[in-house]
């Protein structure tokens, strides 16, 4: 069973605009979430991170919100460039996971110009 | 330096072979981590090193053994695999085993025969 899903598999955005990635988890002892970006034949890239007692942090074109009630992020990006077509990773963890990331399946972002 | 290495790219071995996959990092991290992830699915966790010790084995098939020499390398031995192994292996590091920021390599893609 997936702890943690990301039910689109892709998105497609037009250049400037709000792309919104969402993630919902099931595991309530998740206290920190974060999000990564992977480019073909590329390891993911750490993009952003929240922790449980926050509902919001950003950084730059990047936001990530979240709803622990819902158990539910997502992460915005705006405006969104050609540049930012990837694979975006929504993963998980808690204090005694111990390195232990559960990563969601992936949704492939396309910005088109 | 924020890069993890890993060797070779591509690799394809028989089932009765025995090979090596490589991985180093000069950011001065003490954990380091070996992930799975086979296509359409994501990332999932085999082991995790810390300050050099075997911390985290997640139930991973004796045909795979782990190997951390020192604090920048980190092997992966494989020997006697089968075709359903056939994935890109992902190393990955962090400050600590606290899985705030990994850093990913970016990957061996490996094929058994």
């Amino acid at each position: 069973d997936q702890q943690v899903k990301q039910n689109s598999p892709s998105l497609s955005v037009q250049e400037g605009r709000i792309s919104i990635l969402n993630c919902d988890y099931t595991n309530s002892m998740f206290d920190y979430f974060l999000w990564y970006k992977k480019y073909p034949a590329e390891g993911p890239t750490f993009l952003i991170s929240i922790s449980s007692i926050k509902d919001k942090n950003e950084d730059g074109r990047f936001t990530v919100f979240l709803n622990k009630s819902a158990k539910h992020l997502s992460l915005h990006i705006v405006p969104s460039q050609p540049g930012d077509s990837a694979v975006y990773f929504c993963a998980a963890c808690y204090g005694g996971s111990q390195g232990n990331l559960i990563f969601g399946k992936g949704t492939k972002l396309s910005v088109k110009p | 330096d924020t890069e993890v290495t890993q060797t070779p790219k591509h690799l394809v071995m028989g089932m009765t072979n025995k090979k090596s996959l490589k991985c180093e990092q000069h950011m001065g991290h003490r954990a380091m981590y070996w992930y799975k992830q086979k296509a359409k699915k994501p990332p999932e966790l085999m082991f995790v090193y810390s300050y050099e010790k075997l911390s985290i084995n997640e139930s991973v098939p004796s045909r795979f053994s782990p190997e951390c020499p020192n604090s920048s390398l980190l092997n992966l031995h494989l020997h006697a695999l089968q075709p359903e192994d056939s994935a890109l292996y992902l190393c990955a590091s962090s400050q600590d085993v606290s899985p705030r920021k990994l850093f990913f390599g970016s990957g061996t893609q490996l094929s058994v025969l």
